[in-house]
């Protein structure tokens, strides 16, 4: 099993420029989560999705959107990104329930100049 | 969702030695997880306590879970330099999304 695959693993963007982050589980997980981590900060959630066809805002969502196209896919798309979305990026995702861990991807560093 | 404080932000310590690091909550939960972040790296799930368990061991980790103080603690022992990471604890409540800390940061020194 691959566990949660992120791609890219790096990316460099232009300010206003846009992209989405893609993430796929293969764990048959129905929560999955997106987070940035910035040094001194730990890690802040940007918005989560606690089963298909549903999501909501985390700690830091503005000027990000996600879509969770179908059970295993979770992406983050930044419109126009800025500087202060230079970070790394996580994935993660679980299986709902009071008693189960998440499972992480392994990131993807983002730099806006 | 809430957020746990890990204490302290930084811990040194040489090889052989017990590392304890703390975390503090706010309100009841369902069980608290700790997690390890090698430099660079994805989130590895290490410990999950429920919030009717007081202490639980995992190798060479201890987890204890006081719910009247809303803490808990995680003491690895006799430490290896593999160890150097940074930890973080997450205190879940069923229907939230998991929400983490700063964490705590080792370094293991041979």
């Amino acid at each position: 099993n691959a566990g949660v695959t992120q791609t890219p693993k790096f990316q460099v963007l232009k300010t206003g420029q846009s992209m989405t982050l893609q993430c796929a589980q293969d764990m048959n997980h129905n929560s999955m989560y997106w987070y940035r981590q910035d040094p001194g900060m730990g890690l802040r959630l940007i918005y989560y999705s606690a089963s298909e066809g549903t999501t909501d805002k985390g700690e830091v969502p503005n000027g990000y959107n996600v879509s969770r196209l179908n059970k295993r896919e979770f992406s983050l798309r930044l419109e126009s990104a800025a500087p202060s979305q230079t970070s790394v990026y996580f994935c993660a995702s679980r299986l709902t329930g009071r008693g189960t861990e998440a499972f992480f991807g392994q990131g993807t560093r983002l730099t806006v100049v | 969702s809430q957020q746990g404080e890990e204490d302290p932000q930084a811990l040194s310590i040489q090889e052989g030695e017990n590392a304890t690091m703390n975390c503090s909550y706010k309100t009841s939960i369902n069980n608290l997880q700790w997690y390890r972040q090698n430099s660079g790296r994805g989130l590895v799930h290490l410990i999950l306590i429920r919030s009717n368990e007081r202490e639980k061991h995992s190798g060479r980790l201890r987890v204890t879970l006081d719910t009247s103080k809303k803490s808990s603690s995680l003491l690895i022992t006799a430490s290896r330099a593999a160890d150097t990471a940074s930890y973080f604890c997450a205190p879940y409540q069923a229907g939230t999304a998991l929400i983490f800390g700063k964490g705590t940061t080792l370094s293991v020194s041979s």
